[in-house]
C-alpha cells in the first residue's frame, strides 16, 4: 500500500537531548513537509522540501533541523535548542496535479513528550 | 497577511441534525481550499478540496463545501450528522504552486450528542 509512515508513534525525550523523527513516503511525491500541532493552535509549518537536497524554513523552524537526502525520506531532528518541544508532529507529502494544484497527504503523526 | 479563520472552536450537534462549519480565508492569490478531518491521536484525512470550477464540491463521508469568493468563505456542511463524525476539522488554503505548504485554521472540534 502507498502511504506515509512516521516512527515512532510515541517518543519521550529528556531535556537537553536531540531526537530524530522519521518520515517515509512511497507515493513518489516530490514535496514533503513537517508540521507541529499544539492544542487549539492548528498546524504550524516547521520545514518543507520541494526536491531532494533542498529545503526551506517554515514559520517555526528555530530549534529544528531536517535533511532530504532521498526522495522518500524527510527526517526531522528536534534539538535541545527547541525550548518547548512537547507536541504532536505531522509529516506530509504532496503531488503536483494537472493545472498546477497541490494535494497534501498526511502521515499518522508522532507524539513527542519531554520529560 | 495570509490566514485562515475558523470562528467556532467547539460545536455540539445532535445526531441526525445538520452541520455547518465555518471557514474564512485571507489570501492574495487565487486560492485552492481544503477541509481535513482528524480523529484523536491520528493524522489528517482529506475530506474535500476546491481548485476551480463548480463552487459546490462534494467530498467523502457525505460532506460538501461551498466556495464563496465574495465572502472569502469555504464552509463545510453535512445534512445529517452521525456519531462517528465527532472529530476535529481543519480548513486550509494553499497556492497554485508546486511544493508550497498549506496554511491551516486552528480547527473546530465537533461533538455529537445522542
Amino acid at each position: 500500500d502507498g502511504g506515509i509512515t512516521q516512527s515512532p508513534k510515541y517518543l519521550f525525550r529528556k531535556e537537553g537531548q536531540n531526537v530524530t523523527l522519521s518520515c517515509e513516503q512511497n507515493l513518489n511525491h516530490d514535496a514533503m513537509y513537517w508540521y507541529r500541532q499544539d492544542p487549539g493552535q492548528g498546524l504550524r509549518l516547521i520545514y518543507y522540501s520541494q526536491i531532494v537536497n533542498d529545503f526551506q524554513k517554515g514559520d517555526i523552524a528555530e530549534g529544528y533541523s531536517v535533511s532530504r537526502e532521498k526522495k522518500e525520506s524527510f527526517p526531522l531532528t528536534v534539538t535541545s535548542a527547541q525550548k518547548n518541544p512537547t507536541a504532536f508532529y505531522l509529516c506530509a507529502s504532496s503531488r503536483q496535479l494537472a493545472g498546477g494544484y497541490n494535494e497534501q497527504f498526511f502521515g499518522p503523526g508522532t507524539r513527542l513528550t519531554v520529560l | 497577511a495570509q490566514s485562515v479563520t475558523q470562528p467556532d472552536i467547539h460545536i455540539t450537534v445532535s445526531e441526525g441534525a445538520s452541520l455547518e462549519l465555518r471557514c474564512n480565508y485571507s489570501y492574495g492569490a487565487t486560492p485552492y481550499l481544503f477541509w481535513y478531518v482528524q480523529s484523536p491521536g491520528q493524522g489528517l484525512q482529506l475530506l474535500l478540496k476546491y481548485f476551480s470550477g463548480d463552487t459546490l464540491v462534494q467530498g467523502i463521508k457525505g460532506f460538501e463545501a461551498e466556495f464563496k469568493r465574495s465572502q472569502s468563505s469555504f464552509n463545510l456542511r453535512k445534512p445529517s450528522v452521525h456519531w462517528s463524525d465527532a472529530a476535529e476539522y481543519f480548513c486550509a488554503v494553499g497556492a497554485r504552486q508546486a511544493g508550497t505548504a498549506l496554511i491551516f485554521g486552528k480547527g473546530t472540534t465537533l461533538s455529537v450528542s445522542s
